[in-house]
Formats: C-alpha cells, sequence, structure tokens
C-alpha cells in the first residue's frame, strides 16, 4: 500500500533555513508528480509546490516562491522541500501527496502522508 | 491565488443533509471542472472523496456527492453519520500547474 512519511520539521529562527524529506513506498515513485501542501494552525490547507515525476522542474504557490525548492531523489523513492528564508507565516503542518498520474498530472491529490510540524519561532 | 471560500462550520443530525459550499472565480473554480474534495478527521491526513467535481473514487460511500455551478462546488452529505463528523476541504485546479484549496469547513454531527 502506498505509504508516505514526512520528516525533518522542528522549531527554527525567523530568517532560518529548514528541509523537509518525504519517503514513499508502494508505488513506483519515479513515475508520478509529488506535491506539498501545508496547513497553518487553525487554517485550512494551501498548496505549496508540485514537481513532476523527472524533477525536470517545480511550480509554486506565490506565497512560497523564491524561497521554497522542493526536488525529488528517484533512486532513494524520497520527496525534499528546501525552505529558505522562513518567517512565522511558513508556521504549519507540512504535508507531501502523490498525483494519480502516471508520467504526468492530474487536478487531484491520491495520497497524503500524516505530516510534518515546522514552527517558525524566534 | 486567494484561497477559495468555505463556510467555517456547519452541522446536522444524523439522517440529515448538509451541502458545503466552495466559492472561487472565474480564474479557478470557473474555468476547469477539477474540483476535488477532501475529509480529514483530527490528526489524520485528509482523505480524497471526490475528484473532479462529480466523481468519487472506489470505497467513498455514495451519500457523498459533489457538483459545480458557475463559479461555486458544492459537497453534499445525503443521510450524516456519526463518522461523517471531520473538517473538509475543496480544491481546485487554478492553472499553470498551480492549485488552490478552500479555508476548510468543521462539519458537526449533533
Amino acid at each position: 500500500q502506498v505509504q508516505l512519511v514526512e520528516s525533518g520539521g522542528g522549531v527554527v529562527q525567523p530568517g532560518r533555513s529548514l528541509k523537509l524529506s518525504c519517503a514513499a513506498s508502494g508505488f513506483t515513485f519515479n513515475s508520478y508528480a509529488m506535491h506539498w501542501v501545508r496547513q497553518a494552525p487553525g487554517k485550512g490547507l494551501e498548496w505549496v509546490a508540485l514537481i513532476p515525476y523527472d524533477g525536470s522542474h517545480g511550480y509554486y504557490a506565490d506565497s512560497v516562491k523564491g524561497r521554497f525548492t522542493i526536488s525529488r531523489d528517484n533512486f532513494r523513492s524520497t520527496l525534499s522541500l528546501q525552505m529558505d528564508g522562513l518567517t512565522p507565516e511558513d508556521t504549519a503542518v507540512y504535508y507531501c501527496a502523490k498525483d494519480p498520474k502516471m508520467g504526468g498530472y492530474d487536478s487531484y491529490l491520491e495520497y497524503w502522508g500524516l505530516g510534518t510540524l515546522v514552527t517558525v519561532s524566534s | 491565488q486567494s484561497a477559495l471560500t468555505q463556510p467555517a462550520s456547519m452541522s446536522g443530525s444524523p439522517g440529515q443533509s448538509i451541502t458545503i459550499s466552495c466559492t472561487g472565480t472565474r480564474n479557478d473554480i470557473g474555468s476547469y471542472n477539477l474540483v476535488s474534495w477532501y475529509q480529514q478527521h483530527p490528526g489524520k491526513a485528509p482523505k480524497l472523496i471526490i475528484q473532479e467535481v462529480t466523481k468519487r473514487p472506489s470505497g467513498v460511500p455514495i451519500r457523498f456527492s459533489g457538483s459545480k455551478s458557475g463559479n461555486t462546488a458544492s459537497l453534499t452529505i445525503s443521510g450524516l453519520q456519526a463518522e461523517d463528523e471531520a473538517e473538509y476541504h475543496c480544491c481546485s485546479y487554478a492553472g499553470g500547474n498551480t492549485y488552490v484549496f478552500g479555508s476548510g469547513t468543521q462539519v458537526t454531527v449533533l
């Protein structure tokens, strides 16, 4: 079965960096696009970034563009999110999620991990 | 990329029906029949319950249904059950390989 396990969250000071990881299993990782989605405390979900199956490009929400970088290691079946210039507004649970379409993109997120909490505070 | 608008909370008694609205713009919901809905219980991962406006993934109960009119999508839960108490999130494709989620709706079963 599909499993997505996020890690790397923690408490970080404003302006600092943090890198999140998502370990994937139960499917052919190198065939599917992957997403990061976040949820601030008491708020709704916010789509953050998308990377195609081959890692050729990243697509970002305006709120993180230029500060966050999505990447993947298809040999290790791992998705990453490098977060630079963090602000308190980036405090959230960060989820990785699998796209359902092999070799392309679809319009929904098929499977989700349990998330990892990032707290940006001095 | 402004969040889609959902009511913050809704409630109903077991057996009743409720409809959650999700209002966007002509740039997202209004332009694409690509709205999805997710159910999230406390401390759990979101679960896909509706894709492409009206389609139910395998295993999702028939009491969940979706629709769309103009810039607004809706999720109806017919015959509310205790296990339906959760937060519900809508999502729309917004073009350029980007997506926008709603503000979330907490559903309480009385």
